[in-house]
């Protein structure tokens, strides 16, 4: 298997620009993770999916933010708009169930938004 | 927000050397997971220890888990320069088994060749 995949590996867009990030997670896997690292505040989990249903959104930081499993084998998250401090590694993880199975990490999307 | 708590946050030693990073957590986890990352990679799962399980082994990788201080450390031996990464812990907070994984702030270690 390729792993997790995500798309695209580096984002530069402008203030007030729509942004999607793409993730396909592993087959088989059913349970899907979005992430946000920053240096301020490390690692944070966003949204997760089980069978392709949001489970927690709660981390989500606005409206602003909003994220899609159309099917089991893709993922997307959105910005719109798009803001400077939206700036981050974005991170998509898949596993095969609940807290007693590994995480695999994508490569994660360095965005930028000037 | 976070569960686990990394420390030290950031720990430099000579390629030979033992190194030891620990882990605090606040709730009761059914399991603890610790990852590595190296520098603009995603993390990588390196060991799982359930929390019937004090000790677990995995090559260099020695996890230790004491459920009465919601503590666990991570001991590399004989580090390599290639280790150089950080390390975070990850639980599970109640209610368990929801996938709702929390990640600490991590180790940022250092093995000088």
């Amino acid at each position: 298997d390729a792993g997790v995949i995500q798309s695209p590996r580096h984002e530069v867009t402008e203030m007030g620009q729509e942004v999607t990030l793409r993730c396909k997670p592993i087959s088989g896997h059913n349970s899907l993770f979005w992430y946000r690292q920053t240096m301020m505040r490390g690692l944070e989990l966003l949204i997760y999916f089980n069978n392709n249903v949001p489970i927690d959104d709660s981390g989500m930081p606005e409206d602003r933010f909003s994220a899609k499993m159309p099917n089991a084998s893709f993922s997307t998250l959105k910005i719109q708009p798009s803001e400077p401090r939206d700036s981050a590694v974005y991170f998509c993880a898949s596993s095969q169930g609940g807290g007693s199975y590994e995480q695999y990490f994508g490569p994660g999307t360095r965005l930028t938004v000037t | 927000s976070q569960q686990g708590e990394e420390d030290p946050q950031a720990l430099s030693i000579q390629e030979g050397e033992n190194a030891t990073m620990n882990c605090s957590y606040k709730t009761s986890i059914n399991n603890l997971q610790w990852y590595r990352q190296n520098s603009g990679r995603g993390l990588v799962h390196l060991i799982l220890i359930r929390s019937n399980e004090r000790e677990k082994h995995s090559g260099r990788l020695r996890v230790t888990l004491d459920t009465s201080k919601k503590s666990s450390s991570l001991l590399i031996t004989a580090s390599r320069a290639a280790d150089t990464a950080s390390y975070f812990c990850a639980t599970e907070p109640p209610p368990h088994n929801n996938n709702d994984m929390r990640f600490g702030a991590g180790t940022r270690l250092t093995v000088k060749p």
